[in-house]
């Protein structure tokens, strides 16, 4: 029961802004939409998370539509180690104290 | 700062051998702590999870138990290992302050059973 839908893998080219949409219509009121990122062989990265304004930090920024139905992340300067599988993840406040469900995710390719 | 430590790294271990997995997290209390498994070409899974010292939950039936003899220690075993135990295998972590939705993920371990 997938609560995100997510495009198995795109392409970007280096130094270009990377753009990853996640559709998560079914989202409640309360949940947030978290984002994580695996590089090959390293465990998950936590990314950033919103509610519903925008978010941006040191690595990402974090675009919810006004009806928080869909979201993109954005790396807005893409290099190859941003290369990973990227998991968008809807969860209540403290929804994640028994464990995250992840999905399978984007798989991003940044091409030099 | 908050470490989370695992080992080893990498084990092969024939099938039918005993396994036991260590995890240690330093800098932090009261942690909540998780094993995830990946098998090969697969998505991550959890497999345990732990709020306390002896509490353990576990999400799937299989093979392989957990158990929290202190509170930032987190041990995965099993008494006779399966083939289809073989993956990469992650301990997290997570606390009060991240909301529990934060979790942070150590280097894993890559367990070949043959």
């Amino acid at each position: 029961d997938a609560k995100t839908t997510q495009p198995p893998s795109m392409d970007c080219a280096e130094g270009r802004a990377a753009n990853l949409p996640c559709n998560h219509s079914t989202i409640s009121g309360n949940e947030y939409v978290y984002w994580y990122r695996q590089i090959h062989s390293q465990g998950p990265q936590y990314i950033i998370h919103g509610l519903k304004n925008n978010e941006t930090n040191e690595m990402a920024s974090l675009i919810i539509t006004e009806d928080r139905k869909s979201s993109t992340l954005i790396l807005p300067h893409a290099t190859l180690r941003d290369t990973a599988v990227y998991y968008c993840i809807v969860l209540d406040s403290g929804g994640g104290a028994d464990g995250l469900t992840f999905g399978k995710g984007t798989h991003l390719i940044i091409q030099p | 700062s908050q470490t989370i430590h695992q080992w080893p790294a990498t084990l092969v271990q024939p099938v039918g051998s005993p396994l036991s997995l260590e995890c240690t997290v330093e800098g932090t209390s009261n942690p909540n702590l998780y094993w995830y498994r990946q098998a090969a070409g697969r998505g991550l899974q959890l497999l345990f999870y732990s709020v306390g010292i002896g509490q353990i939950s576990s999400e799937v039936p299989q093979n392989l138990s957990a158990s929290r003899p202190q509170d930032r220690q987190f041990i995965l075993s099993s008494k006779k290992l399966l083939l289809s135990d073989s993956g990469f295998y992650l301990c997290a972590w997570s606390g009060l302050a991240g909301g529990y939705n934060e979790q942070f993920f150590g280097p894993g371990t890559r367990l070949t059973v043959l």
